[in-house]
């Protein structure tokens, strides 16, 4: 069945820190995939998606992800996280073939320390 | 910047009662969508709805479920009688629809948070 799993349901960091969200998903054919963010009080809001082309994607506030078509992954990473990263982080999957709606992961928790 | 709304923000029902969840999508966009998030749990798909009918739908969208765009902005979740299993966080999200295609960025509401005593 087609699935989407983030590996880290709760993450720690400092400020400065380097961060990268794990997100892997089960299918074989084509997706479009995506990182939604939900701050605190907040509607989910996206973060960058991608659906071809440059397999590296850049997104809103310094956040980028790369597609590893070969581990089915699409992780999540920031050079250095800010203590407004404090979030939770979504990542979702359309699978060809159905339709327009979104697979999401169980979303990590990240909350940043000063 | 446009935003999808949600009403109400909380809601508080009897088993068995009927519920309606408001949405106002983005107002030129034409694709739209409900999802809940029961809590602990991912966020799951329930319906789309496209051109006045629905587009899609989950195993979770049974008999008890509709939807309906009953004017030129609202779209409606009506659960006919409500379960204990029905508490969730209930979002509405809409796309523009222009091209149909799954790239298109869908933007969220707020939620509602309905809890089913």
């Amino acid at each position: 069945a087609q699935s989407v799993s983030q590996h880290n349901h709760h993450v720690i960091l400092s400020e400065a820190a380097s961060l990268e969200l794990g997100c892997n998903y089960s299918y074989g054919g084509t997706v479009n995939l995506f990182w939604y963010v939900q701050y605190p009080g907040q509607h989910l809001q996206l973060l960058l998606k991608y659906f071809s082309g440059d397999p590296l994607v850049k997104g809103i506030k310094g956040f980028e992800a790369e597609f590893i078509k070969s581990k089915f992954s699409f992780n999540l990473r920031k050079p250095s996280v800010q203590w407004s990263d404090t979030a939770e982080y979504f990542c979702a999957v359309i699978f060809t073939g159905g339709g327009n709606k979104l697979t999401f992961g169980t979303g990590t928790q990240l909350k940043v320390e000063l | 910047e446009p935003e999808v709304t949600q009403t109400p923000s909380h809601q508080v029902t009897q088993m068995g009662q009927e519920v309606i969840l408001r949405c106002v999508p983005i107002s030129n966009h034409l694709y739209f969508y409900w999802y809940r998030q029961i809590l602990g749990q991912k966020v799951e798909f329930l319906v789309s709805f496209y051109n006045n009918e629905i587009s899609e739908k989950s195993e979770i969208f049974d008999d008890q479920f509709s939807v309906e765009r009953p004017d030129g902005s609202n779209f409606t979740l009506k659960i006919r009688s409500t379960k204990l299993e029905d508490s969730a966080m209930y979002f509405c999200a809409s796309s523009e629809g222009t091209s149909g295609r799954a790239w298109e960025t869908q933007y969220f509401g707020p939620g509602t948070r309905l809890l089913v005593l």
